[in-house]
């Protein structure tokens, strides 16, 4: 089946502390990229990847760092969290880019 | 000012009711255009994709862009409880590699 998974789902964590969100996919896809939602805000792209070693900023990359060092995974790496980065975040794949992008199922994660 | 304006919502209509969801944009340079569904607690799946202007239909949704006015709408007819969702809309211009800016999203609540 193709899809996109995430993990963890969900996560609760203290200021400062580093953290890992994992992302893969299993259908070959170029494209891979990082969101956030936040509610008024809708989805906000936070990094995004043509291809494996290419990475290049979204519009809210502050505080985040990503890796592509493999076709399939696209971690995002938290490496000190703050609250203002608790929020709902999502992982998606595509061919190009601008074609159809499948998401993955979301990471809610909670900055105390 | 928002690349991108979607209002909010909620829209609650009856079941059976033809649904009417709009998008409108600000740079002229956005070429394709796209909607996607967001039930609770899931990511977006794409459920229509046009490029540049005119009409696209799948069944009971019809995509309109309308370039010129700088405004795209997704109608759902017949209307069902299992449409209600968030629905999404995105946009992209090869200009800007192919990023997807997303609306804020529409909440539709259809009563049975």
């Amino acid at each position: 089946e193709a899809q996109v998974t995430q993990n963890p789902r969900y996560l609760i964590t203290v200021t400062g502390k580093k953290l890992t969100v994992t992302c893969s996919q299993n259908m070959n896809h170029e494209y891979m990229s990082w969101y956030r939602q936040d509610p008024g805000l809708g989805l906000r792209q936070i990094y995004y990847s043509m291809n494996v070693e290419v990475t290049d900023k979204g519009d809210v990359p502050e505080g985040y760092k990503v890796s592509r060092k493999e076709k399939r995974n696209f971690p995002l790496i938290l490496e000190s969290p703050s609250p203002n980065q608790t929020s709902l975040y999502f992982c998606a794949s595509s061919l190009y880019g601008r074609d159809e992008q499948y998401f993955g199922p979301g990471t809610r994660l909670t900055v105390t | 000012q928002k690349e991108v304006e979607q209002d909010p919502g909620p829209l609650s209509v009856p079941e059976g009711a033809i649904v009417s969801l709009n998008c409108t944009y600000s740079n002229s340079a956005f070429q394709y255009f796209m909607w996607y569904r967001q039930y609770s607690r899931k990511g977006p799946e794409l459920l229509m994709y046009t490029y540049s202007s005119g009409n696209k239909e799948d069944g009971r949704f019809t995509a309109q862009v309308d370039k010129s006015s700088k405004y795209i709408s997704l109608f759902i007819r017949d209307s069902q409880p299992s449409d209600s969702a968030t629905y999404l809309c995105a946009m992209s211009a090869p200009e800007y590699g192919n990023k997807l800016v997303f609306g804020a999203g529409t909440i539709l609540r259809v009563k049975s």
